[in-house]
C-alpha cells in the first residue's frame, strides 16, 4: 500500500526541547516537502528537498532542521529555538519537484506544547 | 513572491445548494494551478488542477474550477452539494520563487465548508 505515514500521531513537547518528527514514503519520489499548517493560515513551506542529501529553506525555516540521509525518509527536527512550535505539520511529496506535479501529503502531526 | 487569496473563511450551504469558492493570486507569469481539499481526519487531497488548455477544468466528486487569467482567478464551483462535502478547501499556485530557479507551491489560507442536510 503505497504512500506517506508520518508518526507520531501526536506530539508533546516541553519548554526547550527538540523533538523529531517522522516522514517516510513508498512512492518512489525524490521530492519532499515539510509544512506547517495553523488555523485560518494555510500550509506554509518550511523545508523542501528534491534529492538526497540536499535540502532548501521555505518561507518559515527559523527553528526547524531537516535532513534527507534516505530518499524515502524525510525527518523534521523543531527545535527550541522555535518559539511557536504548536500547530499541525504536514509532510508531502511528488516526483521530482516540477512545477505541474501534484504533491502527496500524510496524514499529519500535530506537535502541542507542554 | 506569490500570493493567494481566499476570500471566504467560512461558508454554510444546505444540501442541493450550489458552491462557489473564489481564488485569486498574485503571480503574473505563467502559473500552475491546484484545489485541494482536507476531509474531516483525511488527508489532504488533490481535488483538480490546471496547467494549460481548456480553462474549465473537472475534478473529483463533481467540482469544476474555471481560470480567467485576465482576473487571476480559479474559483471552484459545484453545482449542487452534499453533506459529504463538509471539510476544508485550500487554493494552491506553484509558480517560480523569487529568486527564479525553483518552483514553490503557495497555499491560500483555506476555506472551510459546511454542509447542513
Amino acid at each position: 500500500d503505497g504512500g506517506i505515514t508520518q508518526s507520531p500521531k501526536y506530539l508533546f513537547r516541553k519548554e526547550g526541547q527538540n523533538v523529531t518528527l517522522s516522514c517516510e514514503q513508498n512512492l518512489n519520489h525524490d521530492a519532499m516537502y515539510w509544512y506547517r499548517q495553523d488555523p485560518g493560515q494555510g500550509l506554509r513551506l518550511i523545508y523542501y528537498s528534491q534529492i538526497v542529501n540536499d535540502f532548501q529553506k521555505g518561507d518559515i525555516a527559523e527553528g526547524y532542521s531537516v535532513s534527507r540521509e534516505k530518499k524515502e525518509s524525510f525527518p523534521l527536527t523543531v527545535t527550541s529555538a522555535q518559539k511557536n512550535p504548536t500547530a499541525f505539520y504536514l509532510c508531502a511529496s511528488s516526483i521530482s519537484g516540477r512545477a505541474r506535479e501534484t504533491q502527496y501529503f500524510g496524514p499529519g502531526t500535530r506537535l502541542l506544547v507542554l | 513572491a506569490q500570493s493567494v487569496s481566499q476570500h471566504n473563511h467560512h461558508v454554510i450551504l444546505s444540501e442541493a445548494a450550489s458552491l462557489e469558492l473564489g481564488c485569486n493570486y498574485s503571480y503574473g507569469g505563467t502559473v500552475n494551478l491546484f484545489w485541494y481539499v482536507q476531509y474531516p481526519g483525511q488527508h489532504l487531497q488533490l481535488l483538480l488542477k490546471y496547467f494549460s488548455g481548456d480553462p474549465l477544468v473537472k475534478g473529483i466528486k463533481g467540482f469544476e474550477a474555471e481560470f480567467i487569467k485576465s482576473k487571476f482567478s480559479f474559483n471552484l464551483r459545484k453545482p449542487s452539494v452534499q453533506w459529504s462535502d463538509t471539510a476544508e478547501y485550500f487554493c494552491a499556485v506553484n509558480a517560480p520563487n523569487s529568486g527564479g530557479s525553483n518552483y514553490k507551491l503557495t497555499f491560500g489560507k483555506g476555506t472551510l465548508l459546511t454542509v447542513n442536510p
